[in-house]
């Protein structure tokens, strides 16, 4: 089965700073999805980036950019730039080419102090 | 569009009870899914409906949980006997095709927060 790992449960940044959300997942399979999802505050969950797998290239989404190393199994999120409304919990989530259903990590929650 | 609602936002039931959870979809999403997210923790796989049919379910839905979308739009998600362990937040999430495709991400509601005493 496959499992994702978010190895730090808090952190904090200075606004305007950048900071990088760690995620790492175990599957053996080689054709999949990685998604960063952000959830503020009493707020929705929303997609902050995705990745496929078969892509080399990092994806990028204005501040947000990932790094994501396949051999490793790694796939962390970097924000630059941060902004107070980035406060919020942070998902990685993992998805098999061709299933529907996620599988999430336990969360990093990440305060942008002003 | 004002995206997925949740319906209620708030649910304090009696252990043995029975409990409904309205989700109602965006408009032209046909597939739907059911998360559950307890504290500290990610959302896990609960369900997923495309149109009306139901095509998958996680194991973690017991024979105690049964979910329903009628006619392919607002689904329902109803837990009997609840249980302590049932306390979570159930998220309803929908899309328009399959997740993984660059222009049909996840939409998640507010969910609704289950509390069994």
């Amino acid at each position: 089965a496959q499992t994702v790992t978010q190895s730090q449960p808090e952190m904090s940044v200075q606004e305007a700073e950048t900071v990088t959300l760690s995620c790492t997942y175990d599957t053996s399979e080689s054709n999949y999805y990685l998604f960063w999802y952000k959830q503020p505050p009493s707020r929705q969950m929303i997609l902050v980036i995705r990745q496929e797998a078969y892509k080399q290239q990092n994806a990028t989404e204005n501040r947000f950019s990932v790094n994501f190393q396949k051999a490793a199994k790694s796939f962390s999120l970097k924000i630059s730039d941060s902004q107070l409304g980035d406060t919020a919990m942070y998902f990685c989530a993992f998805m098999k080419h061709d299933r529907v259903d996620m599988r999430f990590g336990a969360g990093t929650r990440l305060t942008v102090k002003p | 569009d004002t995206g997925v609602s949740q319906d209620p936002r708030h649910k304090i039931t009696k252990r043995g009870q029975n409990v409904t959870f309205r989700c109602d979809p965006i408009s032209e999403h046909n597939r739907l899914y059911w998360y559950r997210q307890t504290l500290g923790q990610g959302p896990e796989f609960l369900t997923y409906f495309q149109n009306e049919a139901q095509l998958e379910k996680s194991r973690l839905l017991s024979n105690r949980f049964s979910a329903e979308r009628p006619k392919g739009s607002f689904s329902t998600l109803e837990i009997q006997r609840t249980e302590q362990g049932d306390s979570a937040m159930y998220l309803c999430a929908s899309s328009l095709t399959q997740p993984s495709s660059y222009n049909s991400p996840l939409h998640f509601g507010n969910g609704t927060r289950l509390t069994v005493t």
